[in-house]
């Protein structure tokens, strides 16, 4: 397996422009995650689902973000309207739902920058 | 709230030495936490879990303990080599997540390796 693929690798872009980002969990896996990543605040879960459905939102910023899952191969995290506070490596992770403690496989992220 | 402590400054050791990473916690008790390593423009990737009615577990040159006492992980590479110059994040269940898979993160401690 590839692992986690993500789509764009960097995305430079004015604020106020709509942002999507991609991800492609590992195959089989039930649940996927999505990070946002800055010096400031570290790694933020924003949001995860469990088999396509989205089971807990609560890290998500503002209404400016949203992100759906139509399949178990493919999620958005899209950003309308971009603000340059948004800027920040945005990751990836899924993993299995095995045990509940299952270790969480990370894409390589995208780094956003809003200018 | 869930709060995990890492410590914020680099931590720089010679070639095979032993590196000590610390990982706090406070609030609760997780049921397991586990250590993830990250190299810069990479996403995090799983080393080790370690349950709370385990007190040591080893892989390789790594150790975790896991101290519900002192509310305190000890993440130990023994035998340093300069490759193993990362950022090392211990991540933990926030209450209430049983059986979801979600992880909270600390800050991560960076390390570095001198030869």
């Amino acid at each position: 397996d590839a692992g986690v693929i993500q789509s764009p690798r960097h995305e430079v872009t004015e604020m106020g422009q709509e942002v999507t980002l991609r991800c492609k969990p590992i195959s089989g896996h039930d649940y996927l995650f999505w990070y946002r990543q800055t010096m400031m605040r570290g790694l933020e879960l924003l949001i995860y689902f469990n088999n396509n459905v989205p089971i807990d939102d609560s890290g998500m910023p503002e209404d400016r973000f949203s992100a759906k899952m139509p399949n178990a191969s493919f999620s958005t995290l899209k950003i309308q309207p971009s603000e340059p506070r948004d800027s920040a490596v945005y990751f990836c992770a899924s993993s299995l739902a095995r045990t509940g403690e299952d270790e969480q496989f990370f894409g390589p992220g995208t780094r956003l920058t809003v200018l | 709230s869930q709060k995990i402590e890492q410590n914020s400054e680099a931590l720089n050791i010679q070639e095979g030495k032993t590196a000590t990473l610390t990982c706090n916690y406070t609030n609760y008790s997780p049921a397991y936490l586990q250590w993830y390593r990250q190299d810069p423009g990479r996403g995090p990737v799983f080393l080790l879990l370690i349950r709370e009615n385990e007190k040591e577990k080893r892989k390789e040159r790594l150790k975790v303990t896991f101290d519900t006492t002192l509310k305190q992980s000890l993440f130990h590479i023994t035998a340093s080599q300069p490759a193993d110059s990362a950022t090392y994040l211990c991540a933990l269940p926030p209450p209430g997540s049983g059986g979801y898979n979600k992880l909270i993160f600390g800050a991560g401690t960076r390390l570095a390796v001198h030869p």
